[in-house]
């Protein structure tokens, strides 16, 4: 089956613009996190949903990034007033409900804010 | 403190021939598990291999084992008879069970493996 999958690949933006990243999850995955990449580190971790809410959204750097899930299953990440930090690559995951033991990850979106 | 490290920026093997990358990790919490994902240049992150906590034998996925020494907190990847399209970003990563937050990865800065023909 088809694995997660997200638009675009590549955003490139300008200072202050409004980006919408998106993330189609693995069919019947309950589950679905964003992460996001600097260059030279490891993901680190956004937002997690379970269903429509978002269950944990503690590592969303300020107010001008917010996420929704309105069905339950794709999930589009928002900036808002974007700036030259938030370059960086978005990754999303979804994991099986009940499970957290294997997350499944897209290609990303690498985002560019000139 | 970190809660992963990865000591190795950069390592190199010979083609057929087995590597370790390592990495610590720093937790109070007694229930967690830990992660390996490759990340070739595509960007994908690739799931690996897992060790829960209270697992009492390493875990192995075929060419993949998990060497964890609890006592130490070090979880390193083995990886046997490597292969050219090994090459990649690995990343440790780890999952804390307590405070309800039992989904969130906190990665390390990961390892470039370059495989040698």
């Amino acid at each position: 089956g088809a694995g997660v999958s997200q638009t675009p690949s590549n955003k490139v933006t300008e200072k202050g613009k409004y980006v919408e990243l998106r993330c189609d999850p693995i069919s019947g995955h309950t589950a679905l996190y964003w992460y996001r990449q600097s260059l030279g580190q490891g993901p680190e971790f956004l937002i997690y949903f379970q269903g429509t809410g978002a269950a944990d959204d503690s590592g969303l750097p300020n107010d001008r990034f917010f996420a929704v899930r309105p069905e339950g299953s794709v999930s589009t990440l928002k900036i808002q007033r974007t700036e030259r930090g938030d370059s960086a690559v978005y990754l999303c995951a979804s994991s099986a409900a009940g499970t957290y033991n294997e997350q499944f990850f897209g290609p990303g979106t690498r985002l560019t804010v000139l | 403190a970190q809660k992963i490290t990865q000591t190795q920026p950069g390592m190199f093997v010979q083609e057929k021939e087995a590597v370790t990358l390592d990495c610590t990790y720093d937790t109070s919490d007694p229930s967690y598990g830990l992660f390996w994902y490759k990340q070739p240049s595509s960007g994908e992150m690739i799931f690996l291999i897992y060790q829960g906590s209270y697992d009492q034998q390493n875990a192995t996925e075929g060419r993949y084992s998990l060497n964890f020494q609890k006592a130490r907190k070090s979880a390193n990847l083995v990886i046997s008879a490597s292969q050219l399209g090994d090459s990649a970003m690995y990343f440790c990563a780890m999952r804390e069970a307590s405070g309800g937050s039992n989904y969130k990865l906190t990665f390390g800065k990961g390892t470039l493996l370059t495989v040698n023909p």
